[in-house]
């Protein structure tokens, strides 16, 4: 089944060093998104892809990164991971944008849950 | 930015009750969807509506754009629906996907 995955489901990491997620879809799609999604809140969109156009949101801090290195991969990575970034990471893609609006479903992974002691 | 409300914000149903969700959005939108959170955390597409009504099984959802709302309609519910709902919405002006706060159901059996 086409699908959106995540690895690793759950991520330890200590206080200060640097830690990658992964996305990875079978999808084929043109789009893909990384969401920060802390405990009873909703999910806050961090940045996006549209092909290789990275496209930052306005209060994304520094710390977050991301990769795409072909359609199917994206990477998330916390350069230096605070107590504050402790939350569950979800990707999402969609098929397309049109006439410069995201005017499609959007298809969430399992999502990672990161833990920083 | 945009403002997107949800009501009510915390729901317990009887299995076998209909229940209306309630998205507020404060500007035109190009995008609106549904998305069920079960309590694993996945997020489930429910519905992509921007405007007019949607039906699937036992949900449905109704946006009227110009009012600036939209309803999710569950009838007959099960345990199984449990979870949290939001709705997300991408306003006109090009600002990205905003969800809002979402509902929390909770159907007893």
């Amino acid at each position: 089944d086409a699908m959106v995955i995540q690895n690793p489901r759950y991520q330890v990491t200590q206080f200060g060093k640097p830690v990658t997620l992964s996305c990875s879809q079978t999808l084929n799609h043109n789009v893909m998104y990384w969401y920060q999604q802390k405990s009873s809140q909703a999910p806050k969109l961090l940045f996006h892809y549209y092909d290789k156009d990275f496209n930052n949101e306005a209060d994304t801090p520094d710390n977050f990164q991301s990769r795409r290195p072909n359609t199917s991969f994206c990477f998330l990575d916390i350069r230096s991971p605070g107590l504050g970034d402790a939350a569950m990471y979800l990707c999402a893609t969609s098929l397309s944008r049109v006439a410069g609006v995201f005017a499609d479903t959007q298809y969430f992974g399992p999502g990672t849950r990161l833990t920083v002691l | 930015g945009i403002q997107v409300e949800q009501s009510p914000p915390d729901l317990i149903l009887q299995e076998g009750a209909n229940s209306t969700l309630r998205c507020n959005f404060s500007d035109s939108v190009n995008n609106l969807q549904w998305f069920h959170q079960n309590p694993w955390g996945q997020l489930i597409n429910l519905f992509y509506i921007p405007s007019g009504t949607k039906q699937n099984g036992r949900l449905s959802a109704t946006t009227v754009a110009t009012e600036r709302y939209s309803l999710l309609y569950i009838s007959s519910s099960q345990t199984t629906d449990s979870g949290v709902y939001f709705c997300a919405v991408e306003p006109n002006y090009g600002q990205n996907f905003v969800f809002g706060p979402g509902t929390r159901l909770s159907v007893l059996p």
